[in-house]
């Protein structure tokens, strides 16, 4: 069935570190592809998102490419700030128009000044 | 505050007993869902409504679970005869038609524990 493999965590970085947190996909079809993140206290918001092969999605200085080849959506941020503090969840839906998300399980990025 | 806001934040209850949660959308949003998150997962689809229209269910919504909404404004989700497993967070989210795929608006969840 559809579903998402993620990086596991906890990670902590250094402010203005490079991050890159893994996520890999299995599904049929053409999916799109969604980073969620859920800040400390609030609900989980949408970072950014890629509907079809080698598109790019970018927000808030996070990028994320999709790669059909490698199933893979890789986030990543070349300078991290404190204020990115939060956990962050790789989903899929499996079709244009689908109505639920597969989720992965979260990464728990902390960054320290 | 105009986003999504669940009631009860967080419910204890012992098993065997009922348990409602609510769910306002996004005023102009017609689609809700309802999903759970068990600790260390990520969330799991329950649920999707397009306006009053229950038009999606998950295996995972059991016989004791039944979800509501009767004017297709609020959402009810209401468990019956709670089990120790159902201690999740259970989260409600909403979407206009006009977004794109996927571009779901979260609420902050209500938390249950069954003892």
């Amino acid at each position: 069935g559809d579903s998402v493999t993620q990086m596991e965590g906890p990670v902590t970085l250094s402010e203005e570190a490079f991050l890159t947190i893994n996520c890999t996909y299995t599904a049929t079809g053409y999916p799109s592809l969604f980073w969620y993140v859920q800040y400390p206290g609030e609900g989980l918001q949408l970072l950014l998102k890629a509907t079809k092969a080698d598109d790019k999605g970018s927000n808030k200085g996070f990028e994320a490419t999709y790669r059909k080849e490698t199933t893979s959506f890789h986030l990543e941020k070349g300078s991290v700030q404190v204020s990115d503090s939060a956990v962050y969840f790789c989903a899929l839906s499996k079709a244009a128009g689908a109505n639920n998300l597969f989720f992965g399980t979260g990464t728990r990025l902390t960054v320290i000044p | 505050d105009t986003g999504v806001s669940q009631n009860p934040r967080h419910k204890i209850t012992k098993r065997g007993q009922n348990v409602t949660f609510r769910c306002d959308p996004i005023s102009e949003h017609n689609r809700l869902y309802w999903y759970r998150q068990t600790l260390g997962q990520g969330p799991e689809f329950l649920t999707y409504f397009q306006n009053e229209a229950q038009l999606e269910k998950s295996r995972l919504l059991s016989d004791r679970f039944s979800a509501e909404r009767p004017k297709g404004s609020f959402s009810t989700l209401e468990i019956q005869r709670t089990e120790q497993g159902d201690s999740a967070m259970y989260l409600c989210a909403s979407s206009s038609r006009l977004a794109g795929d996927g571009e779901l608006f979260f609420g902050e969840g209500s938390r249950l524990t069954v003892l």
